[in-house]
């Protein structure tokens, strides 16, 4: 069975850091393009990262480019999101998703306020 | 960015009605690759966003054939043939064949 267990979230001062965990189970973890999507309280979904098999590539909107880095690492069949100068406004869940949004964990909440 | 217009944003059923959702692209989702990546989410109240559709009209792992997905282009369409009542939610369109990535506003199926 495909499991996604997100964690890490919580609550943040603006502009500062928060670093995101999703452990990934019953698949070959590094077959599979893996990607962080995220839900403002209330609101609609919104792609934050991409990235590809080896981790060689990756995929940000605007929105977050140049602030959050997506990371993967293989062996421990974990994905990651290290967010920086955090604002209000990235207040959401934060769902990991399997290649194709096939699979969805089932979020972290993260909270950014002072 | 794609813009994805999703109609209705509210749409009430009573179950057993067959329903429809639109999703009209501000520009084709029609790839290089020849494949379009339109996909169709469903979000129950409380839960994680669940892939029904993919590819347009390829039906995803475990997801009922009430379910079909249609459309090419710009113009998408989300059916559903007898609504039951764990089809209540909100249901997304969303795109992948231009970055970014871009999903529609939802429309909310709720009982009639």
């Amino acid at each position: 069975e495909v499991q996604l267990v997100e964690s890490g979230g919580g609550l943040v001062q603006p502009g500062r850091s928060l670093k995101l965990s999703c452990a990934a189970s019953g698949f070959t973890f590094s077959n599979y393009y893996m990607a962080w999507v995220r839900q403002a309280p209330k609101k609609g979904l919104e792609w934050v990262a991409t990235i590809s098999t080896s981790g060689s590539r990756t995929y940000y909107p605007d929105s977050v480019k140049g602030r959050f880095t997506i990371s993967r690492d293989n062996a421990k069949s974990s994905l990651y999101l290290q967010m920086n100068s955090l604002k209000s406004e990235d207040t959401a869940t934060y769902y990991c998703a399997r290649q194709a949004f096939a699979y969805w964990g089932q979020g972290t909440l993260v909270t950014v306020s002072s | 960015d794609v813009v994805l217009t999703q109609t209705p944003s509210i749409l009430s059923a009573t179950i057993g009605q067959s329903v429809s959702i639109s999703c009209r692209s501000s520009q084709s989702l029609l790839d290089s690759d020849g494949n379009t990546y339109l996909y169709w989410f469903l979000q129950r109240p409380g839960q994680s966003p669940q892939r029904l559709i993919y590819l347009v009209s390829n039906l995803g792992s475990g997801v009922p054939n009430r379910f079909s997905g249609s459309g090419s282009g710009t113009d998408f369409t989300l059916k559903i043939s007898g609504v039951e009542a764990e089809d209540l939610g909100v249901y997304y369109c969303m795109q992948a064949t231009h970055a970014p990535y871009t999903f529609g506003a939802g429309t909310k199926l709720e009982l009639k």
